[in-house]
C-alpha cells in the first residue's frame, strides 16, 4: 500500500530565510503523481505542484522549487526568501491508480511558521 | 470553472442527530472524492465516484455514512446517528480522469463537522 512520510511536524523560520520541507513516499507502482498542497488557516487545500513519476527534472516557479529524486523516493520542498504569508500546513500527496480509483494518499502535513 | 462548492461550511449538531453535506464539483470533472481530516492529520480518503457510480469505500466508512451522486453532479455526504468520533473536518474534491490534460485535483473549502 502506498504511504507518504513528512517526518517534520513543525517548522519555524525567520523571514527571508530559506526553508525545506521533506517528503518519502511508498509505492509499488511504476506510475504515480505526486502533489504537493498547502493549507492556511482558512482551511481550504490550495494546488502547489503535481509531478508525474516518469518526470525527475527540479522544477522552479518563483520562490518555490520541487526536488524529486526516484532513487530515494523523496520529493522535496523548497522556499527561498521566506515570507510570512507562507505560514501554513504542507501536505505532500501520493496518487497512485489502484484499479481505476485515483485517489491521493496524504502525509500528515508540516505546519510551517514564519516570524516576521 | 467556478471550483468545488460545499455546504454548508460548519455545522454543529448534537449526538444522534443526522447530517448531510453537499459537494458541487467543477463541471467537466468526471471524479468525485470525499475526504475527511481530523485535527492534526493530513485528508484520509472516504469514498469515489466515477460519473454517478459509486466505484469505492473505505474501510474508514462505517453502515452510518452514505454517499450518493444522482447524475453525476452534485454530491451528498450523510452521517446518520452521528457521533463524537464524527466530528472532523469533511472535504470534497474533484477530477478529471489521469490520462487528461491538466489533470489534478480540485479541493472545496470543506465542512466542518461538530457534534456535541
Amino acid at each position: 500500500a502506498q504511504k507518504v512520510t513528512q517526518a517534520q511536524t513543525e517548522i519555524s523560520v525567520v523571514e527571508k530565510e530559506d526553508v525545506t520541507l521533506d517528503c518519502v513516499y511508498e509505492t509499488r507502482d511504476t506510475t504515480y503523481y505526486l502533489f504537493w498542497y498547502k493549507q492556511p488557516p482558512s482551511g481550504e487545500l490550495v494546488f502547489l505542484i503535481r509531478r508525474n513519476s516518469f518526470d525527475e527534472q527540479n522544477e522552479i516557479s518563483g520562490r518555490y522549487s520541487w526536488n524529486f529524486q526516484k532513487s530515494t523516493s523523496s520529493f522535496n520542498f523548497t522556499i527561498t526568501a521566506s515570507q510570512v504569508v507562507d505560514s501554513a500546513v504542507y501536505f505532500c500527496a501520493l496518487s497512485e491508480n489502484d484499479f481505476g480509483n485515483e485517489k491521493l494518499t496524504f502525509g500528515t502535513g508540516t505546519r510551517l511558521t514564519i516570524i516576521p | 470553472d467556478t471550483g468545488v462548492s460545499q455546504d454548508p461550511r460548519h455545522k454543529i449538531t448534537k449526538r444522534g442527530q443526522n447530517v448531510t453535506f453537499r459537494c458541487d464539483p467543477i463541471s467537466e470533472h468526471n471524479r468525485l472524492y470525499w475526504y475527511r481530516q481530523t485535527l492534526g492529520q493530513g485528508p484520509e480518503f472516504l469514498t469515489y465516484f466515477q460519473n454517478e457510480a459509486q466505484l469505492e469505500k473505505s474501510r474508514l466508512l462505517s453502515d452510518r455514512f452514505s454517499a450518493e451522486r444522482p447524475k453525476g453532479s452534485f454530491s451528498t455526504l450523510e452521517i446518520q446517528r452521528t457521533e463524537q468520533g464524527d466530528s472532523a473536518m469533511y472535504l470534497c474534491a474533484s477530477s478529471r480522469d489521469r490520462g487528461s490534460a491538466n489533470y489534478g485535483y480540485t479541493f472545496g473549502s470543506g465542512t466542518r463537522l461538530t457534534v456535541v
